[in-house]
């Protein structure tokens, strides 16, 4: 089945710092993938669309400027949390579309001190 | 707006046996797609099993079954000869038009089967 990647798997960093989460699909290639947010023991919230080529749809409420998403290849979308406080703990899920299914990333736990 | 309701926070079963998770869903759309899928402890999201809406019949793999009833908007997932491994969250997931992609999900249901 198709693979999707993330790295890291856990970064902790200082508050008021920025932290860039790769996706990449391994073996296959991805116009779309989405990116979610999971508070603990809580389910999954999307955040935003990622395009290939093209910019980001978020879904309302998620800050754009704060949650940058790039889309750089049809293997590789990257989101940055900017200026990051204590409240963006959290677990960051991205997934990637591949023959009519959605396959996603094992996650990334992102710490703020 | 599309909802998706999962009623049972938590739910435990003996191994071999068979548990029912629940979900239920609102949408004034007529074509879309139901999901259940997996969360072990590692995080990594798995999918149990997919029903289309346009199809009466019941999806079904291996021991994972789907109850869908359209016209009440449930979508109900059993688990036969439940293993230790199934131990898990289960989350219920609803796609709208089905060429979005774009998933909502239920929130959760930890199941834990019991030795």
């Amino acid at each position: 089945g198709a693979v999707v990647s993330q790295h890291p798997s856990w970064v902790i960093c200082k508050s008021g710092t920025s932290v860039k989460i790769e996706c990449r699909s391994l073996d296959f290639q991805a116009t779309t993938m989405f990116w979610y947010r999971q508070f603990p023991k809580q389910s999954l919230m999307l955040m935003a669309t990622s395009n290939e080529g093209s910019k980001a749809t978020y879904e309302q409420g998620v800050e754009k400027d704060k949650f940058l998403i790039n889309h750089a290849s049809l293997t590789l979308s990257t989101l940055t949390v900017t200026s990051a406080h204590p409240e963006d703990s959290s677990f960051y899920i991205c997934s990637a579309v591949s023959s009519y299914e959605q396959y996603f990333g094992p996650g990334t736990r992102l710490t703020v001190t | 707006a599309q909802t998706v309701t999962q009623s049972q926070p938590e739910m435990s079963v003996q191994e071999a046996e068979t548990v029912t998770l629940s979900c239920t869903y609102d949408t004034s759309e007529n074509n879309y797609y139901l999901f259940w899928y997996k969360q072990p402890p590692s995080r990594q999201m798995i999918l149990v099993i997919r029903q289309e809406a346009y199809k009466q019949q019941n999806a079904t793999e291996n021991r994972f079954s789907v109850n869908f009833q359209k016209a009440a908007k449930s979508f109900s997932l059993k688990i036969s000869d439940s293993q230790l491994g199934d131990t898990a969250m289960y989350f219920c997931a609803f796609m709208a038009p089905p060429g979005t992609y774009k998933y909502i999900f239920g929130t959760g249901t930890r199941l834990k089967v019991l030795a």
